[in-house]
């Protein structure tokens, strides 16, 4: 079965620094979305992704944040200043359509940000 | 804004028997959706089961089935013959129609399955 991928698994990034998650998304899916989970926190919404604009984003989503689809298959997540807080377990998510629950959103495995 | 609440942050459940996982949800919304996710220690978060709120009858997915009552905006995840495989992190979600298509995730529910 069709898998999102993300990489890598682990990142550890000294604060200020910026970083890129990546995520490759379900070949004919068509919207993406990233979503973070603090430690012991549930999973928070960041943003949606679709026709290469952002469809919706959060409060967290601030100018720190941006969202790329650089080519036909990576989704990327940037940050351009990291902050101790934004240590969290990253998911991106994508699904064929939206708004649809019979497309539902498939995750990946995620990526574990680590600030030092 | 949307709140899903899951009231019991960790449950136990003896293999083959069956176990309820609460959720409650508060909207404005009439037409949304709402969903079980499952996030084994891989971590993966793998749907469940999911649920259109414009439809009375209640989702059923082999093992896993719903009782969703929408009064009461209420959506518990029952689990029938529990397997030792189904120890993980459960998670309510909920969706509105017509969105950013962006999920609403409560706090999630940590089940253990024992021999």
């Amino acid at each position: 079965e069709p898998e999102v991928t993300q990489t890598p698994s682990h990142q550890v990034t000294q604060m200020g620094q910026e970083v890129i998650l990546r995520c490759v998304p379900i070949s004919n899916h068509l919207y993406f979305y990233w979503y973070r989970q603090i430690l012991g926190q549930k999973v928070e919404f960041l943003v949606s992704f679709y026709n290469n604009e952002i469809s919706e984003k959060s409060e967290i989503f601030d100018d720190q944040f941006s969202v790329e689809r650089p080519d036909g298959s990576n989704f990327t997540l940037k940050i351009r200043s990291t902050k101790l807080e934004d240590s969290a377990m990253y998911f991106c998510a994508s699904s064929e359509g939206a708004g649809n629950s019979n497309q539902p959103q498939h995750f990946g495995d995620g990526t574990r940000l680590s600030i030092l | 804004a949307q709140t899903v609440t899951q009231s019991q942050p960790e449950m136990s459940v003896q293999e083959a028997e069956t176990v309820t996982l609460s959720c409650t949800y508060d909207t404005s919304e009439s037409n949304y959706y709402l969903f079980w996710y499952k996030q084994p220690p891989s971590r993966q978060m793998i749907l469940v089961i999911r649920q259109e709120a414009y439809k009375q009858q209640n989702a059923t997915e082999n093992r896993f089935s719903v009782n969703f009552q929408k009064a009461a905006k209420s959506f518990s995840l029952k689990i029938s013959d529990s397997q030792l495989g189904d120890t993980a992190m459960y998670f309510c979600a909920f969706m509105k129609r017509n969105s950013g298509y962006a999920l609403n995730f409560g706090k999630g529910t940590s089940l253990l399955v024992t021999p």
